[in-house]
């Protein structure tokens, strides 16, 4: 089957960095995708990797292996307002997203 | 970046009645649109893939007689859910894949949030 998991909660400390890890097994990859959803909200794009390697945008970054089934997003220089979920996602063969069930990250000052 | 806008952002009905949902593509012409419920403290889940011009295609467990779709245009999907009841109180969401960015990525609808009472 398709399975997507990822830590139910962090809690971390203003101004400092933040790693939270994804690991998938779908049939078919065709990408991973980062979204960062607040409370009562829809989701918001944050980043997609399609090949291995990291990808910065500003304070976000996201690392992806293709091998091992694992990618990660980093959070620097956390803010109280990086406080929401963060869910992974693939897409498997057929372009459909499998999504995870969310990190709720909760920024302590 | 595309713009998805979804409406009514919350609606709170009497059971048994129908809510319309509407999903609109406003700067981009989407042939799919996906409709997700979210229960408090879940992650997304996919009731179904609306197609324009055709019929949606339903998750395993969805009733389609419950939740009706239609996807008449390029830019418009609209999810009715009829007969709610409070069970069917949940937070919907609608999204649609702009064909001019990457293949797969999804812009999101602000999100309905349905109370039935």
């Amino acid at each position: 089957g398709q399975n997507i998991d990822q830590p139910t909660e962090m809690t971390a400390t203003e101004g400092a960095i933040v790693q939270i890890n994804c690991t998938y097994q779908t049939s078919g990859f065709n990408g991973l995708f980062w979204y960062q959803q607040h409370a009562g909200e829809a989701p918001t794009f944050l980043s997609y990797n399609v090949l291995d390697g990291l990808e910065e945008k500003g304070r976000f970054s996201s690392f992806l292996s293709r091998s091992k089934g694992y990618s990660y997003l980093l959070l620097k220089e956390l803010q109280m307002k990086d406080s929401a979920s963060y869910l992974c996602a693939v897409s498997d063969s057929n372009y459909q997203l499998i999504w995870g069930a969310g990190t709720k990250l909760i920024i302590k000052p | 970046g595309a713009v998805v806008s979804q409406h009514p952002s919350w609606v709170i009905c009497k059971s048994g009645t129908s809510v319309k949902i509407e999903c609109r593509s406003l700067d981009f012409q989407a042939t799919t649109m996906f409709w997700y419920r979210q229960f408090p403290k879940q992650s997304l889940m996919l009731m179904a893939t609306s197609n324009e011009g055709s019929k949606a295609t339903y998750e395993q467990g969805v009733e389609k007689d419950k939740f009706l779709i239609n996807h008449a245009s390029l830019t418009l999907s609209t999810l009715t859910v009829t007969s709610a009841h409070p069970e069917d109180s949940s937070f919907y969401i609608c999204s649609a894949r702009d064909p001019r960015a990457s293949d797969t990525e999804a812009f999101f609808g602000q999100g309905t949030r349905l109370t039935v009472v």
